[in-house]
């Protein structure tokens, strides 16, 4: 049972447009948020998170929302460049697990053409 | 400073052999968390250290997968009796304060 989704698993957009990335979560004690960047042969970055608490949090060009009565939230970047094309996976934790431990989404590989 | 590495970055072993995967996390970073990757997925929690010991070992798939971290800092995965479905990206990450995790390049094991 796949607690963490992102129904996409790909996404293609024109450099310079908005690139809006999806993920759905099950688990209703999940509390905190993340995305992750990953290129080939390297490991997942840290890109933004969000808290519970918020419904909204900007970071340069990203930005994150978060919908919990919908159990959705989505990465907008603006506007998108070529060096964003990567993998994006979505991350969830809940405080009550010990180290919140991350559990992921499958990934979206963005494409952004030149 | 430096990032997370882990050694090798690819290991072919065949069905039924022990393999052992290294990770150096950062220095000073008291949590340490294993996560596999299989291909066209996302991570999944294996295991997490807080020092020395496994605070939480509950995404270890069985009980040929097997952790350490002695001295709290280098960890080593093993893995008895590899077995084909074990082919993956073994991704290691280490954290300060157990909520933003940096992670290794991994090592992508190939059980033949």
């Amino acid at each position: 049972d796949q607690q963490v989704k992102q129904n996409s698993p790909s996404l293609s957009v024109q450099e310079g447009r908005i690139s809006i990335l999806n993920c759905d979560y099950t688990n209703s004690m999940f509390d905190y948020f993340l995305w992750y960047k990953k290129y080939p042969a390297e490991g997942p970055t840290f890109l933004i998170s969000i808290s519970s608490i918020k419904d909204k949090n900007e970071d340069g060009r990203f930005t994150v929302f978060l919908n919990k009565s919908a159990k959705h939230l989505s990465l907008h970047i603006v506007p998108s460049q070529p060096g964003d094309s990567a993998v994006y996976f979505c991350a969830a934790s809940a405080q009550g697990n010990a180290g919140n431990m991350l559990t992921f989404g499958g990934g979206t590989r963005l494409m952004v053409k030149p | 400073g430096a990032g997370v590495s882990q050694t090798p970055s690819n290991k072919v072993t065949e069905k039924g052999k022990y393999v052992e995967l290294r990770c150096d996390p950062i220095s000073g970073h008291t949590a340490l968390y294993w996560y596999r990757q299989s291909l066209g997925q996302g991570p999944e929690f294996l295991i997490y250290f807080q020092g020395t010991g496994a605070a939480d070992d509950s995404g270890l798939p069985n009980d040929r997968f097997f952790a350490v971290r002695p001295e709290g800092s280098v960890s080593t995965l093993k893995i008895q009796r590899t077995e084909r479905g074990d082919s993956a990206v073994y991704l290691c990450a280490s954290s300060p304060d157990g909520w933003e995790q940096f992670f290794g390049p991994g090592t992508r094991l190939t059980v033949l």
